[in-house]
């Protein structure tokens, strides 16, 4: 257990469907990303979240919509999603420091939501 | 823009045998460069952090090296064990003021008993 949460673990809908990915992080962090992981692809990163103010848009369609309600969740609303947006969504938390005095920023990952578009 | 390569893509080994995978990175002007696991069906663990003004993490197993100059990353993993079966991912942070991290595909190893 790495503290962050994401819930449902699977999902499965059609392209109309609209649906929600539901991450938690009990870990007291101020940063939250959403990272898209499909087969064959490194790890991409979709949004980033600091103190609940997205910083980080990383050209993601509009058909993904995030939001940031408190430092503690975070959602990824899907609509009109299509076939190719199949993957393994994983969320993750760090603190949120800044970069001065060096500091680094480890990333705690939940398990993912594996989505499968029909 | 950075891009990272991770060779091999998959590698089958015995058990207790000592393994080395290799990184790659593009653009040397890194902030840090980390090693993660991934088992399957599960989110990243982080093993290990290298920062740029470092040349070598341990942990345990496990040795992380960094030469930045040439762009290059390696994880040593002596012993191996078949629990150390699962995919091992690279990633540097570039910097910036996000903490933007560019992955490799990863290297799925599979210790076999």
């Amino acid at each position: 257990e790495t503290g962050v949460t994401q819930t449902p673990r699977h999902l499965v809908m059609g392209m109309t469907n609209k649906k929600s990915l539901k991450c938690e992080q009990h870990l007291g962090h101020n940063a939250m990303y959403w990272y898209k992981q499909s087969a064959k692809k490194p790890l991409e990163l979709m949004f980033v979240y600091n103190f609940k103010e997205q910083t980080e848009n990383n050209s993601v369609p509009s058909r993904f919509s995030p939001e940031c309600p408190n430092s503690s969740h975070l959602f990824l609303h899907l609509h009109t999603l299509q076939p190719e947006d199949s993957a393994l969504y994983l969320c993750a938390s760090s603190r949120g420091v800044g970069r001065r005095g060096g500091g680094t920023d480890t990333q705690y990952f939940g398990p993912g939501t594996r989505l499968t578009v029909l | 823009k950075q891009e990272v390569t991770q060779i091999p893509a998959a590698l089958s080994v015995p058990e207790g045998e000592n393994l080395v995978l290799n990184c790659s990175f593009t653009d040397s002007a890194i902030y840090n460069l980390q090693w993660f696991r991934q088992d399957p069906g599960k989110g990243l663990t982080s093993l290990l952090l290298i920062q740029s003004s470092q040349r070598e993490q341990t942990s345990g197993r496990l040795n992380a090296s960094l030469d930045k100059s040439s762009g290059r990353s390696t994880l040593y993993i002596a012993a191996s064990q078949p629990g150390d079966s699962a995919t091992y991912l690279c990633a540097v942070d570039s910097g910036g003021s996000n903490y933007k991290l560019t992955f490799g595909k990863g290297t799925l190893l599979t210790v076999n008993p």
